[in-house]
């Protein structure tokens, strides 16, 4: 199994709203990722937790909450987003942080604020 | 953050090769060499990576210049599903981070 699956796929929530994202991998990975990616944009790195710690916060607003309960599940919580935070959001794993290291990605939450 | 300089969009024949160059100027001797694409509708896939000598897989190839200022990604034989986004990355010894460059898109024509 060398999935990454993300839910919703598809997410429209209004400025008030608290939400989640969550992302789940079963290939034993002890690194994962979430990623903002924008319309015809790269991906922007959000986050990193390495070994259910957060290793990395790309400075991102604290509307946007991570939580890694555990080795296979990665949330993102969500809460008083603006419009401009509407984007597709990509969750990522690997087997670590290494550099050598490959990441496999899920096919994102398309994520709508209104 | 290790920056990557790539063409915004490149065309190609189905059926053809196709060579997408990458320059990274200013990489370290320890920095990693990383290709992903992203086809539409769809997260970021991993193609290949590299440090210093020449990689295949069954995706592709990776030349890195003797210098490793730059790189090229090989596509052998371009088919219509290779159409995609694709990124070189540089990531840093020093970083965890796997940070994207603006990426080449790729048109291959029937």
């Amino acid at each position: 199994d060398t999935e990454v699956t993300q839910t919703p796929k598809h997410l429209v929530m209004g400025m008030t709203n608290k939400k989640s994202l969550k992302c789940e991998q079963h290939m034993g990975h002890r690194a994962m990722y979430w990623y903002k990616q924008k319309a015809k944009k790269p991906p922007e790195l959000m986050f990193v937790y390495s070994y259910e710690k957060l290793s990395i916060n790309e400075s991102v607003p604290s509307r946007f909450s991570p939580e890694c309960p555990n080795s296979s599940l990665l949330n993102l919580h969500l809460h008083a987003l603006q419009p401009e935070d509407s984007a597709l959001y990509l969750c990522a794993s690997s087997r670590a942080r290494g550099q050598n290291e490959k990441l496999f990605f899920g096919s994102g939450t398309q994520l709508s604020v209104l | 953050d290790a920056k990557t300089t790539q063409p915004n969009s490149m065309e190609s024949n189905e059926e053809e090769p196709v060579h997408l160059p990458c320059n990274h100027s200013t990489i370290s001797g320890t920095d990693y060499i990383h290709w992903y694409r992203q086809l539409p509708s769809q997260g970021p896939e991993y193609v290949i990576h590299g440090l210093t000598s020449n990689v295949n897989n069954r995706m592709a190839s990776l030349a890195i210049a003797e210098d490793r200022k730059s790189s090229t990604l090989i596509l052998h034989r371009a088919t219509l599903r290779d159409a995609a986004v694709y990124y070189c990355i540089w990531r840093m010894d020093s970083s965890y981070k796997l940070i994207f460059g603006s990426g080449t898109r790729l048109l291959v024509r029937p």
